[in-house]
């Protein structure tokens, strides 16, 4: 079955970092990118950046620069995503997802991890 | 503020036709760039529900549809069910932020 199986929730102090786990399964990894998307509470969907799995080159969102990594280990499927620095406003369900790069219709994300919720309390 | 503007909601009842607008600017869907549409059911991830405009992925019903024009997309759902009480998302490219990772603000529809 073709799914991207997500690490459980985590609780962290502001100032602390947390690192999200997101493991493929039903298709190789360095076949499409990963791309991380998060969601505040009551808000819409934040595009965080995007990693290849393949060349590891990633992107990521302007904002985010400098706080955020994204990697990949090829030998367990897996895409991983750490943020530092963590504020009370990085409170969000944090998700991943496969990231189709179509030369016809651009990119666009076809298979999403059920999302990890990341709450920042002090 | 999100790039790409949608309403904040829409309602319609059972069987009604709705349409989700998403406007852009001359930076992304005026640049013809393409759009996409997510479906988030409540509680649950998002879900592609249109890719390249007008696209359907294997086992979206027919009665959803997009459309691209100008600086502009819609999505269009006719006969409206219950299920499809959820927040819809459009996603495109913007030149001047450089990337695909822009997303509208979200529209929730609401079924009477």
């Amino acid at each position: 079955q073709v799914q991207l199986v997500q690490s459980g929730g985590e609780v962290k102090k502001p100032g602390a970092s947390v690192r999200v786990s997101c493991k493929a399964s039903g298709y190789q990894l360095t076949t499409y990118g990963i791309t991380w998307v998060r969601q505040a509470p009551g808000q819409g969907l934040e595009w965080m950046g995007w990693i290849s799995a393949y060349n590891g080159d990633t992107d990521y969102a302007q904002k985010l620069q400098g706080r955020v990594t994204m990697s990949t280990d090829t030998s367990t499927n897996t895409a991983y995503m750490e943020l530092r620095s963590l504020r009370s406003d990085d409170t969000a369900v944090y998700y991943c997802a496969r990231k189709i790069d179509s030369s016809g219709y651009g990119w666009y994300f076809d298979l999403w991890g059920r999302g990890t919720l990341v709450t920042v309390s002090s | 503020q999100a790039v790409l503007t949608q309403p904040p909601s829409v309602s319609g009842a059972p069987g009604q036709r709705v349409t989700i607008s998403c406007t852009g600017s001359s930076s992304n869907l005026g640049s013809a760039y393409d759009v996409h549409w997510y479906q988030q059911l409540p509680g649950t991830a998002p879900k592609l529900l249109i890719y390249g405009n007008n696209n359907r992925p294997s086992g979206v019903p027919d009665r959803f549809s997009g459309s691209r024009y100008g600086t502009a997309a819609s999505l269009a759902i006719t006969g409206l069910q219950a299920e499809d009480e959820a927040d819809y998302y459009c996603q495109s490219y913007d030149s001047s932020l450089g990337g695909w990772g822009i997303f509208g603000g979200g529209t929730k529809v609401t079924v009477l």
